[in-house]
């Protein structure tokens, strides 16, 4: 069964540097989303992506943040200038075009800042 | 930000009986919901759904009720399994957005 994959499934990254988490989408769906958990806190929408562009994004993503779909089958999630609380898990998920239809996630990118 | 909740953190069932977890919600104007199961060092995998206009929808094992006028749903599984120890997390998503607003889960074991 095709699945959403996400690497690295564990990133380190001093506080201030830039990060990058990666997603490989199912190859038919249309949708895109990220999602966080901080840990022992509830899973947490950050933004979804349609047709190249942001189609809804939560409070918690600001100006720090900014996703891309860099070719057909990649789907990025960038971090500026990490703080210790950005430390979480994070999700990617993606769904096929058409009404009700569940979001599919992969398992995770863990980020640790230090 | 308590829009959806479980308010039971745990539940134990002995194998080949009915596991029952419980949702409510806040928001009316959610009409899609939406039950995950999470394994650890693993993504929410998507288990079944319901939308607002049904009260009852049912996969295999799985069947979930939704009680619109009481803003509640939950989760039968039937008969529980010990592979079904797992977290579960309900999630609901409001007409016209596309984000999951999530549960805290309810972490079920299943005793063999």
């Amino acid at each position: 069964e095709p699945e959403v994959t996400q690497t690295p499934s564990h990133q380190v990254t001093q506080m201030g540097q830039e990060v990058i988490l990666r997603c490989v989408p199912i190859s038919n769906h249309l949708y895109f989303y990220w999602y966080r958990q901080i840990l022992g806190q509830k899973v947490e929408f950050l933004v979804s992506f349609y047709n190249n562009e942001i189609s809804e994004k939560s409070e918690i993503f600001d100006d720090q943040f900014s996703v891309e779909r860099p070719d057909g089958s990649n789907f990025t999630l960038k971090i500026r200038s990490t703080k210790l609380e950005d430390s979480a898990m994070y999700f990617c998920a993606s769904t096929r075009e058409g009404n009700n239809q569940p979001q599919h996630f992969g398992d995770g990118t863990r980020l640790s800042i230090l | 930000d308590q829009q959806v909740k479980q308010n039971s953190p745990s539940l134990s069932v002995q194998e080949g009986r009915i596991s029952i977890l419980n949702c409510d919600y806040t928001n009316s104007m959610f009409d899609y919901f939406l039950w995950y199961k999470k394994y650890p060092a693993e993504g929410p995998t998507f288990l079944i759904s319901i939308s607002s206009i049904k009260d009852k929808n049912e996969d295999g094992r799985f069947t979930v009720f939704l009680n619109k006028s009481a803003k509640h749903l939950s989760l039968h599984i039937v008969p529980s399994q010990p592979g079904d120890s797992a977290v579960y997390f309900c999630a609901a998503r409001r007409a016209g957005s596309y984000q999951l607003t999530f549960g805290k889960g309810t972490k079920l074991s299943v005793i063999p």
